[in-house]
């Protein structure tokens, strides 16, 4: 049958804003998850991760929240600028190495 | 440091042929692994190797394959493409033997047409 495309949810903001992009993960086993950016033609890039025995880590600009009562991740970045507009992905990694499963995605689109 | 680098960049076949997608990973990671980028089904998980050795692998039927050589390298292959296989097809690595989790560096992909 015809495939159709999944429905990226999109966030867009005024630059110079902080963004948050929230995630639902499906793994309450997982105990690591990473947020990545892709950028239009590149492979996706790692921002930051987190470990089940915490519920809070900072890098530059970035935070990402781990509430797993809820099974929820966000990701917040601060003083948003035009070089963040990328496709967000949160993904959980149960143990596997490598075999991690990413959401859907999140759209961010800053507007000048 | 170079990144992963995988050729080749765009590739065009056509329904029934197979292909063949290479990727080198970063200097010194040993662990490289494939995932499968759709609009309709996302970035799914193909395969992975770690010292030459398959060691995990995703829900995709016996017509991907891959493989991975002595000095890290690793491809994929498709045999009997079909137009479903239209996609990008990426490749990741890391650096540790040992840790289950680390993060993955990604390679730009090869997107692939089936006609």
């Amino acid at each position: 049958g015809e495939s159709v495309g999944l429905h990226l949810p999109t966030l867009s903001v005024q630059e110079g804003d902080n963004s948050i992009i929230n995630c639902a993960y499906s793994n309450s086993a997982s105990d690591y998850f990473i947020w990545y950016k892709q950028e239009s033609g590149k492979g996706p890039q790692f921002i930051i991760d987190i470990r089940s025995n915490m519920d809070k880590r900072q890098g530059q600009r970035v935070t990402v929240l781990l509430n797993k009562t809820v099974k929820h991740l966000s990701l917040q970045i601060a003083a948003t600028q035009p070089g963040d507009s990328a496709v967000y992905f949160c993904a959980e990694n149960p143990g596997g190495y490598q075999k991690v499963t990413f959401g859907i995605g999140t759209k961010l689109q800053v507007i000048p | 440091k170079a990144g992963v680098t995988q050729t080749p960049r765009y590739l065009i076949k056509t329904r029934g042929q197979q292909v063949t997608l290479s990727c080198s990973p970063i200097s010194g990671h040993r662990s490289v692994s494939w995932y499968q980028q759709t609009p309709g089904q996302g970035l799914q998980f193909l395969f992975e190797y770690f010292s030459e050795t398959q060691r995990n692998k995703g829900n995709f039927p016996g017509r991907f394959s891959g493989r991975q050589f002595s000095n890290s390298r690793s491809e994929m292959n498709v045999s009997t493409l079909e137009l479903g296989d239209s996609a990008l097809y990426l490749c990741a690595s890391s650096g540790s033997q040992v840790n289950p989790n680390e993060k993955l560096f990604f390679g730009s992909g090869t997107q692939l047409s089936v006609l």
